[in-house]
């Protein structure tokens, strides 16, 4: 496609509950980042992969939190044992390199009930 | 330490007013300066972006933005708002070493008639 794509737009869970969020990342873009949007609290950087060099965790909240970016393109972030406080946006974004401008997807809405 | 830092959390203005949106960064981050606008339930989109060369950078809807490297500012403005200016403003920053996109808490920009 021609944008960040991501999967659901929409998400509605229980507590407790796993989710897998999904995100295609522009064609040829080497660094995709994944970010947390709360209400006034800005966006939080999560995680960020680059190429196949080990990926940057150091913002990930939480063990429950991981994220896998396979052969390259695809990355999936997945909330275990979901809280209400993870309930956020959750955003994506692509760049053809680390210095280059990145692209952002529409995000995923996530509440958790 | 924060590594990109936006000063204003609101900034409300009158149509055809000038406006100044405040960034400033830390040592922490290199020269790779981006400035991302959200528009009321939208996605982020690029504005400008500052890699190297001319220290004033021209962006999308009149928007410009000036790299000060003696202040380590990279402050947004525009001559005129519209009231269709109004969106919440991101600035961000490559973090020097771990090469990950960095935003400032964002700024608010509220367009009145």
């Amino acid at each position: 496609g021609a944008g960040v794509s991501q999967s659901p737009s929409n998400k509605v869970t229980e507590k407790g509950k796993d989710v897998e969020l999904r995100c295609d990342p522009i064609s040829g873009h080497t660094a995709l980042y994944w970010y947390r949007q709360s209400l006034g609290q800005g966006l939080e950087f999560l995680i960020y992969f680059q190429g196949n060099s080990a990926p940057d965790k150091s913002g990930l909240p939480s063990d429950r939190f991981s994220a896998e970016r396979t052969g390259g393109s695809v990355s999936t972030l997945t909330i275990q044992r979901t809280q209400q406080e993870d309930s956020a946006v959750y955003l994506c974004a692509s760049s053809l390199a680390p210095s280059q401008s990145a692209f952002f997807g529409q995000g995923t809405r996530l509440t958790v009930v | 330490a924060q590594s990109v830092t936006q000063l204003d959390s609101q900034v409300p203005v009158f149509e055809e007013a000038p406006v100044e949106l405040r960034c400033n960064y830390s040592s922490s981050v290199s020269v790779y300066l981006f400035w991302y606008v959200q528009y009321p339930n939208q996605g982020l989109q690029l504005l400008l972006k500052y890699l190297s060369g001319s220290t004033l950078v021209k962006g999308i809807n009149g928007f410009e933005a000036e790299f000060n490297k003696s202040q380590t500012s990279f402050h947004l403005r525009k001559p005129s708002v519209h009231i269709s200016d109004t969106a919440e403003y991101f600035c961000a920053g490559i973090q020097g070493g771990s090469e990950k996109l960095v935003f400032g808490k964002g700024t608010k920009l509220t367009v009145n008639p």
